[in-house]
């Protein structure tokens, strides 16, 4: 069964230090979105990519963010100088389209310390 | 008021329970409705999409009323494994295709 992966499945950084997370969504989809979940805290929307641009994006997603769909296959979410709260599972979904199912990889937890 | 709201939980219920869990939403623009499981520290799974004239899938019924801005889910004959959170979540949004989660209800399923 074809399905959402992500890597590395944990990452610990320094506090201002990048960090590239990066997904591989199911083949024939074309929508691609990353999430994130803080502990004991509801799953957040981040940013939705479609066509290779970005189709919306949150509050939280600011200028130390930023995604980028550099090949064919993988889709990944760039935090330029990491901080203390940004440490999060972060999910990366895709979807074939609007209103269809999405499925989710099994995350990658950023720790910053 | 919150984009989607849940009851946090938690519900003990024994195995063999049926148990119902509701969900509201607060943007009546919303287009597509769907119940996720999430496992802890594990990423949301999908369990079902919920159609305007309700759906089931086995021992899980979902319904949507509109009207109300409000969905449901139902376990009948609820198994140990059905032990998780279960994410109610929304998308369509005024043209917008991003899924907006609640932050869920806990369900312990007990022997």
């Amino acid at each position: 069964e074809p399905e959402v992966t992500q890597t590395p499945s944990h990452q610990v950084t320094q506090m201002g230090q990048e960090v590239i997370l990066r997904c591989v969504p199911i083949s024939n989809h074309l929508y691609f979105y990353w999430y994130r979940q803080i502990l004991g805290q509801k799953v957040e929307f981040l940013v939705s990519f479609y066509n290779n641009e970005i189709s919306e994006k949150s509050e939280i997603f600011d200028d130390q963010f930023s995604v980028e769909r550099p090949d064919g296959s993988n889709f990944t979410l760039k935090i330029r100088s990491t901080k203390l709260e940004d440490s999060a599972m972060y999910f990366c979904a895709s979807r074939t389209g609007p209103g269809t199912e999405a499925f989710f990889g099994q995350g990658t937890r950023l720790t910053v310390v | 008021r919150k984009e989607v709201e849940q009851d946090p939980g938690p519900f003990n219920v024994p195995e063999g329970a049926t148990v119902a869990f509701n969900c509201t939403y607060s943007n009546s623009a919303s287009q597509s409705f769907f119940w996720y499981r999430q496992d802890c520290r594990k990423e949301p799974k999908l369990l079902m999409s919920v159609y305007s004239s309700g759906n089931e899938d086995g021992r899980f019924t979902a319904q949507l009323n509109r009207a109300s801005q409000y969905i449901s889910l139902l376990i009948r004959d609820s198994k140990l494994s059905d032990s998780a959170t279960y994410l109610c979540v929304v998308s369509g949004q005024g043209g917008s295709e991003k899924l907006v989660f609640g932050k869920g209800t806990k369900l312990t399923v007990n022997p």
